[in-house]
């Protein structure tokens, strides 16, 4: 089956600093990459979807500027949390799909904590 | 802006009984997936639901979509204490499964 991973699994940073998260399919490419944030006992909310070579499509509320994606290649993308603060502490999970009826595989997360 | 609610939002299992969750969403959508969350752990994918009347079954779970009523249901049959975690539901919006609305989620413990 369609494999898709992150990394790191966890992150902790000072406020202020920016983090990368890159995720990444194993066996096939991915032609739409999504991101999504999960705060605790809660839902998954999509934050943006990023098509490969074009540029991310942010869902609203959610700042471009700061959480910046980058879809380079088939099989890889990045979220890149800028200046992060204590808010931004959240499990970030990524997905990908290649438009087939299967949906989306989904990654195991990284779990971010702003100190 | 299409609406995603589970009901129960939290269900206490006795072993050995049947439950049911219940996913309504507000708009029309004839594509439904089912997953599954192990506490800090990503998401599982259970079923997928492409049509109105699809039923997939996997074990002690079953899932059921009706377009019409915009419901689908998850039905557990003779609950095992592996079955403990938090189901999601999630539609997609324009049935490509490029746009997942997912619903707020049941969390599921079984008792022993």
């Amino acid at each position: 089956g369609a494999v898709v991973s992150q990394h790191p699994s966890r992150v902790i940073c000072k406020s202020g600093t920016s983090v990368k998260i890159e995720c990444r399919s194993l066996d096939f490419q991915a032609t739409t990459m999504f991101w999504y944030r999960q705060f605790p006992k809660q839902s998954l909310m999509l934050m943006a979807t990023s098509n490969e070579g074009s540029k991310a499509t942010y869902e609203q509320g959610v700042e471009k500027d700061k959480f910046l994606i980058n879809h380079a290649s088939l099989t890889l993308s990045t979220l890149t949390v800028t200046s992060a603060h204590p808010e931004d502490s959240s499990f970030y999970i990524c997905s990908a799909g290649f438009g087939g009826l299967g949906g989306q595989y989904f990654g195991p997360g990284t779990r971010l904590l702003v100190l | 802006e299409l609406k995603v609610e589970q009901n129960p939002l939290f269900l206490s299992m006795q072993e050995e009984k049947n439950y049911t969750i219940y996913c309504n969403y507000s708009t029309t959508s004839d594509r439904l997936y089912w997953y599954r969350q192990d506490p800090g752990k990503s998401l599982e994918s259970l079923f997928v639901l492409l049509s109105n009347g699809a039923v997939k079954q996997e074990g002690r779970l079953m899932a059921s979509l009706d377009t019409k009523a915009r419901l689908s249901t998850l039905h557990i049959t003779a609950a095992v204490h592996d079955l403990s975690a938090t189901y999601f539901c999630a539609v997609d919006m324009d049935g490509t499964a490029s746009k997942l609305t997912f619903g707020t989620g049941t969390r599921l413990q079984v008792t022993l």
